[in-house]
């Protein structure tokens, strides 16, 4: 149980274009889903939080015009990279919570974004 | 805000000798613990956790110690095998709180 599907797993776009990244959580309700952003050989770094039916809580730094955030269901958050640049390329992973505080957290794959 | 540290950043152990993971954290109210598992181009996988008011939790070859004066919890892996190899991320949460990662384990595991 308590599967995150992530969609695509990797893409390759040209600059100035938009990705949209899926995260679906498959067997269960998932009222907060959190995405981050991994460079090579580092942690996991917190961009945004994303509460279904109200906006996304975004980190300090992260541009939220730029990484948009969308939580219309209870199984579906999208994050919509917008206006890509190649600075942009890193590994984003989305998780979600099954459960109230306290809940172990659930991790898609991972989605690889190329930005040429 | 909470500050979780991970020692060692890489380590090297023969097939079958045991592994130890160190994280320490900052913020006393922390009262969840994960442990992550990250192969290569994956996102992270929980393999155990353990709560504050618990000090030991065991699965298998794999267990998880907390020190709550110390404010330090560990993973232990026992017999280790090629396929333990991967990052390890530990992580520290206290109640609706986002989660904090320590900065990662690459364990390779020598056959």
């Amino acid at each position: 149980g308590a599967v995150v599907s992530q969609h695509p797993s990797w893409v390759i776009c040209k600059s100035g274009t938009s990705v949209k990244i899926e995260c679906r959580s498959l067997d269960f309700q998932a009222t907060t889903m959190f995405w981050y952003r991994q460079f090579p050989k580092q942690s996991l770094m917190l961009m945004a939080t994303s509460n279904e039916g109200s906006k996304a809580t975004y980190e300090q730094g992260v541009e939220k015009d730029k990484f948009l955030i969308n939580h219309a269901s209870l199984t579906l958050s999208t994050l919509t990279v917008t206006s890509a640049h190649p600075e942009d390329s890193s590994f984003y992973i989305c998780s979600a919570r099954a459960g109230q505080t306290g809940s172990p957290l659930h991790f898609g794959n991972g989605t690889r974004l190329t930005v040429t | 805000g909470e500050n979780v540290e991970q020692h060692p950043s890489t380590l090297s152990v023969q097939e079958g000798d045991s592994a130890v993971i160190k994280c320490t954290y900052s913020d006393s109210a922390s009262n969840y613990f994960p442990w992550y598992k990250q192969e290569l181009g994956k996102g992270p996988q929980l393999i155990i956790d353990i709560r504050s008011n618990v000090g030991e939790k065991k699965d298998q070859r794999i267990a998880v110690t907390l020190n709550k004066t110390a404010k330090h919890f560990s993973l232990h892996i026992t017999e280790t095998q090629p396929e333990d190899s991967a990052v390890y991320f530990c992580a520290g949460l206290r109640g609706y709180q986002k989660v904090t990662f320590g900065t990662g384990t690459k364990l390779q595991v020598i056959p």
